[in-house]
């Protein structure tokens, strides 16, 4: 069974850019949860999507958004891009009903430098 | 809310030595609790969880019981190898709640030859 798939893996872009990024599921998997992690404030929680709903939202400005798509695949987009958006954003898909079962399955990331 | 607490790192140790990583939580509901690593250069993985008071999560040489009076997760590992280098990541979540993880910081352990 193919594992989470992230893209792209790596990618440089400049203050005021957006960013799109991709993550396939696990396939079955209806849920995909979505993480910035930063050296300095470790994993945080973006926002999940269910079936094509989005669930749950973290703290982050209205600059990140995503969505989901029929076949469960999910986007993440960063517009007007800072300094501070550098990170590695992880992707997760869940089983059964979703990220609240705390079973997540990690893609390997999206590594973003902003500079 | 929902938090994580666990020990700063990072760790040190000779291979073979035992392993103690301290996590301790505060949760809204009723929580199951995560221990998941992050090999150099990948995304993570659950390593073991447990689900209710009083439970003994395991894999691959790793333990941690689920503590409910002390509100704490630790987890721990008899004699480390090189291979178990990694970042250590203590979680919580609550089913059916917030439908999402709450992650710790992380901690680092490095195991020396």
């Amino acid at each position: 069974k193919a594992g989470v798939t992230q893209t792209p893996r790596y990618l440089i872009k400049t203050r005021g850019q957006q960013v799109t990024l991709s993550c396939s599921p696990i396939s079955g998997h209806r849920s995909v949860s979505w993480y910035q992690q930063t050296p300095g404030q470790g994993l945080q929680f973006l926002f999940e999507y269910f079936s094509e709903t989005q669930r749950n939202k973290g703290n982050f400005p209205g600059r990140f958004s995503g969505r989901q798509f029929s076949n469960s695949r999910s986007e993440m987009n960063v517009s007007t891009l800072e300094l501070g958006d550098s990170a590695l954003y992880l992707c997760a898909s869940s089983p059964g009903q979703g990220a609240g079962t705390g079973e997540l399955f990690f893609g390997e990331g999206s590594r973003l430098t902003v500079l | 809310g929902d938090s994580v607490t666990q020990m700063e790192g990072p760790v040190t140790l000779s291979e073979e030595a035992f392993l103690t990583i301290n996590c301790t939580y505060t949760a809204t509901g009723y929580p199951s609790l995560f221990w998941y690593v992050q090999y150099p250069g990948e995304g993570l993985q659950l390593l073991l969880k447990a689900t209710k008071a009083d439970d003994k999560g395991s894999n691959k040489g790793f333990e941690a019981t689920y503590r409910k009076e002390t509100t704490s997760f630790h987890l721990e590992k008899g004699s480390v190898q090189v291979s178990d280098s990694a970042v250590y990541f203590c979680a919580l979540s609550v089913t059916g709640g917030y439908q999402k993880v709450t992650f710790g910081t992380g901690t680092k352990l490095q195991v020396i030859p």
